[in-house]
């Protein structure tokens, strides 16, 4: 079946701007999850959303980053007022849900904020 | 506090050749773990979890971890190294309560040599 599937897969923007990066999940997982990866660094929390809600979302590093789930399914990760050090790889996964459930990722977004 | 080390940046390998990629960990309670393999340009690939019972877990392409709680470590073995083998790998940590977000390493990169 059909994994997770992260649009777009590259995204060049500049200081300042407005940006959106979209998270398709596995049909059926409850569970989705943002993360961002630096260069050379594991993946790092962002957000968690069981359903529509955002369970989690402690990692968001300040107040310019907003995530939504609306329908429980596609989530957007929404960044305000891009910086250079957002520069980075997005990652989504979902699993069904439960903790010890696998999370399965996607491809990422590689964000370059110019 | 949860955290994952990967005391080794790069293993190198020769092909044909056992393998081991170290993990260790820190968490709370008992663990749930995880490696993941990234290849370039793509998304983290689920290899193997640890959530209970026998203390080696067989994973995909033959891969295998052994979970050992006197050393809070998870590493990872293969008795016999592909070149196609060669990527990033990371072992990530989850607490069995709390935060159901994933604690990765920094990774390491093995190479396999022909």
């Amino acid at each position: 079946g059909a994994g997770v599937s992260q649009t777009p897969s590259n995204k060049v923007t500049e200081k300042g701007k407005y940006v959106e990066l979209r998270c398709d999940p596995i049909s059926g997982h409850t569970a989705l999850y943002w993360y961002r990866q630096s260069l050379g660094q594991g993946p790092e929390f962002l957000i968690y959303f069981q359903g529509t809600g955002a369970a989690d979302d402690s990692g968001l590093p300040n107040d310019r980053f907003f995530a939504v789930r609306p329908e429980g399914s596609v989530s957007t990760l929404k960044i305000q007022r891009t910086e250079r050090g957002d520069s980075a790889v997005y990652l989504c996964a979902s699993a069904l849900g439960g903790s010890q459930e696998t999370q399965y990722f996607g491809p990422g977004t590689r964000l370059l904020v110019l | 506090a949860q955290s994952v080390a990967q005391p080794e940046d790069q293993v190198n390998v020769a092909e044909g050749n056992p393998l081991t990629v170290k993990c260790t960990y820190s968490v709370s309670g008992n663990p749930y773990l995880f490696w993941y393999v990234q290849y370039p340009n793509r998304g983290l690939q689920f290899l193997l979890k640890y959530i209970t019972g026998d203390n080696l877990v067989k994973g995909s392409y033959g891969f295998e971890a052994e979970f050992n709680k006197s050393q809070t470590s998870f590493h990872l073995k293969k008795p016999s190294a592909l070149v196609s083998d060669s990527a990033l790998y990371f072992c990530a940590v989850r607490a069995r309560t709390g935060a159901n977000n994933l604690f990765f390493g920094t990774g390491t990169r093995l190479t396999v040599i022909p």
